[in-house]
């Protein structure tokens, strides 16, 4: 199976600053179609997974533009530009490019 | 606007089987070129990919439970569904449908308990 590692595994952020998640895949996510599925969820406490990229960089709809996802390969990064108090929860990355599809652990998002 | 809900027992004895179905709104199973999954997470902890399936029928699953796992497609009644057998107490998670990538159904807690 591929490995997603995400670090930082929590981060404390103060509103208005950045933050950076990495994504590191035990294996290549470029699939044969040429695409890498690559995705970026929060899941807010007490809710269900929300997409926020797909496919490394493109944000899904409705999704604010201070988020963004690049990478390629094996390394993947979410940016959040200026973080907001609604951003907090956990992040996960997950491969669909090669089965069983997998998740990073997930990395604790709170503010300061 | 395309909704996903989960339904089903609450509470599964041990041994016995999880069913649960997924009722979609605002698309067609059969009408879009998505696959539809299922995923689950335990109290507490990450996600788990359980599985996907085709509007055709066409099925992949993850193999650390594919002995165990039957999903399935009712494209009359616009649903899908989730058979898991010989259930233990590791089986306790909520469960979430989704059209992979997005969106998740809101998701159900399934306690297997005796």
């Amino acid at each position: 199976d591929v490995v997603l590692t995400q670090t930082p595994l929590s981060l404390s952020v103060t509103p208005g600053q950045p933050a950076s998640i990495s994504c590191k895949s035990s294996q290549a996510l470029l699939h044969s179609d040429g695409k890498t599925y690559l995705y970026w969820y929060l899941q807010r406490p007490g809710q269900s997974p929300h997409l926020l990229i797909y496919e490394v960089s493109s944000r899904f709809s409705g999704v604010p533009d201070r988020f963004s996802g690049s990478g390629s390969g094996t390394d993947f990064t979410l940016k959040i530009s200026r973080v907001e108090a609604e951003d907090v929860g956990v992040y996960y990355c997950m491969q669909g490019t090669h089965l069983p599809h997998t998740f990073g652990q997930g990395t604790k998002l709170e503010i300061k | 606007q395309l909704q996903l809900q989960e339904s089903g027992p609450g509470l599964v004895k041990p041994s016995e089987t999880l069913s649960l179905t997924c009722t979609v709104s605002g698309d067609s199973i059969s009408g879009s070129n998505y696959f539809w999954g299922w995923f689950r997470q335990p109290p507490g902890k990450g996600l788990e990919w359980i599985g996907n399936i085709y509007y055709s029928g066409s099925t992949y699953y993850n193999p650390s439970l594919k002995s165990r796992v039957t999903i399935s497609v009712d494209t009359s009644k616009n649903q899908f569904s989730l058979k898991l057998t010989s259930v233990t107490a590791a089986d306790t998670a909520v469960y979430y449908c989704a059209r992979v990538a997005a969106p998740w159904g809101q998701g159900t807690l399934v306690t297997v308990s005796s």
